[in-house]
């Protein structure tokens, strides 16, 4: 089996800096995923880490360290937009991708 | 648009009703997921097929019953359900490759059982 441990919810104020940590347990661990959903739509994509470090995506970043089962979504510049929930999953063998329960973030003004 | 088209967008149905919900992608992926979303709930991994072959099968009552005819189409059909298996509905696709590692869902089906 898995689990994954997201934070529920988080807050922060427009132009700030947020991460969003996930810890995980599971076994046939390929790599790290982070997804977007916004209220009434469907996940999208945001990042992926297979190896330890950080991966860049414009104002998104993502890291991961395989030795802790930890990994985090990192949001800068925060704009309104930016408020959805966002999950992360792990990815096991035959492309079987497990997703924690998300954590709403809400970004004011 | 994602590319992975569900319908129906919303569906009410008895717990004697026999209802089917289906899901299409054009993308030329070749492998499905149905994921289950509840509220406060992690979405949950119901089934998986890769190159129309179902590869898991994970713990779902027998009262869903997935059907992949092809590599662009899905179905989840139900019968008999429960309340409690009131949720979202989702449907995702990726290309079966070394270094596939992004999952295109659909908008999901909202499922209400009375």
């Amino acid at each position: 089996g898995q689990s994954l441990e997201q934070p529920s919810e988080v807050t922060a104020v427009e132009g700030a800096i947020v991460q969003i940590n996930c810890t995980y347990q599971t076994s046939g661990f390929y790599g790290l995923s982070w997804y977007q959903q916004h209220d009434g739509g469907a996940p999208t994509f945001l990042s992926y880490n297979a190896l330890d470090g950080l991966e860049e995506t414009g104002r998104f970043s993502s890291f991961l360290s395989r030795s802790d089962s930890y990994g985090y979504l990192l949001l800068q510049e925060l704009q309104m937009k930016d408020s959805a929930s966002y999950f992360c999953a792990v990815k096991r063998n035959f492309n079987k991708f497990y997703f924690g329960s998300g954590t709403k973030l809400n970004v004011k003004p | 648009e994602t590319g992975v088209t569900q319908t129906p967008r919303h569906l009410v149905m008895g717990m004697t009703n026999k209802k089917s919900l289906k899901c299409e992608q054009h993308l030329g992926h070749n492998a499905m997921y149905w994921y289950k979303q509840s509220a406060k709930k992690p979405l949950e991994l119901m089934f998986v097929y890769s190159l129309e072959e179902r590869v898991e099968n994970n713990s779902v009552p027998s009262r869903f019953s997935p059907e992949c005819p092809n590599s662009s189409h899905l179905f989840l059909h139900l019968h008999t359900l429960q309340p409690e298996d009131s949720a979202l509905y989702l449907c995702a696709s990726s290309h079966e490759r070394s270094g596939a590692n992004v999952l295109t869902f659909g908008a999901g089906s909202r499922l209400t059982v009375l």
